[in-house]
């Protein structure tokens, strides 16, 4: 089955900087990668996702990179602001298979 | 539209005892997952059903047991409670269906205590 790996699992950042999340996947059969946000209390929020024909998309200040070849996706948030503090999770799915395989998650805090 | 509902949002259980957890997904809607989050094992995915047929399945013991109603909405059932079961439970809804198949988006889960 599919195995992701994401790294690092915590992160502190100054705000006003970015962040950086990386992601590997182990099945090549993957072709929808989703990023989510978690918050205390809360279930994971979609913040947004990749599909295998496009390299890079963007949101406002959020941005996801995938490389195919390389078997890895990452996650961009540049300006960061307190309220991206949360854990950070990403995923990946196989196509026809509606399971998301999740990475272990990512801690951010954003230092005022 | 109302976004994905899961209820008890809290539930104290004792070990042998069996439990139902239920999920209202985003209308129009045709399927859900399930998925166990806990802090050693992460997010992991226990089923998934559409149009009232179970799709996939994840590496759960036969405890665990999910069906889906002709409304979309969903239940899932453990039985024989143990200790480890002890997690969130996460139900997520989907389209389903082209041209957005893939996009789940989360209720805010179900925190069943085993004791």
């Amino acid at each position: 089955g599919e195995n992701v790996e994401q790294h690092p699992s915590t992160l502190s950042v100054q705000e006003g900087d970015s962040a950086v999340i990386k992601c590997t996947y182990s099945d090549s059969a993957s072709n929808y990668f989703p990023w989510y946000k978690q918050e205390l209390g809360k279930g994971p929020q979609l913040i947004i996702d990749i599909r295998s024909n496009v390299g890079e998309k963007k949101d406002q200040r959020i941005a996801v990179t995938l490389n195919k070849t390389a078997k890895h996706f990452s996650l961009h948030i540049t300006e960061t602001q307190p309220e991206d503090s949360a854990v950070y999770f990403c995923a990946a799915s196989p196509s026809n298979d509606y399971k998301l395989s999740f990475g272990a998650g990512t801690t951010v805090t954003v230092r005022a | 539209k109302a976004g994905v509902t899961q209820t008890p949002r809290y539930l104290i259980k004792t070990r042998g005892q069996q439990v139902t957890l239920s999920c209202s997904p985003i209308s129009g809607h045709r399927s859900v997952s399930w998925y166990q989050q806990t802090p050693g094992q992460g997010l992991q995915f226990l089923f998934e059903y559409f149009s009232e047929t179970q799709r996939n399945k994840g590496n759960f013991p036969g405890r665990f047991s999910g069906r889906q109603f002709s409304n979309s909405r969903s239940e899932m059932n453990v039985s024989t409670l143990e200790l480890g079961d002890s997690a969130l439970y996460l139900c997520a809804s989907s389209p389903g269906t082209i041209p957005s198949p893939y996009e789940q988006y989360f209720g805010p889960g179900t925190r069943l205590t085993v004791t």
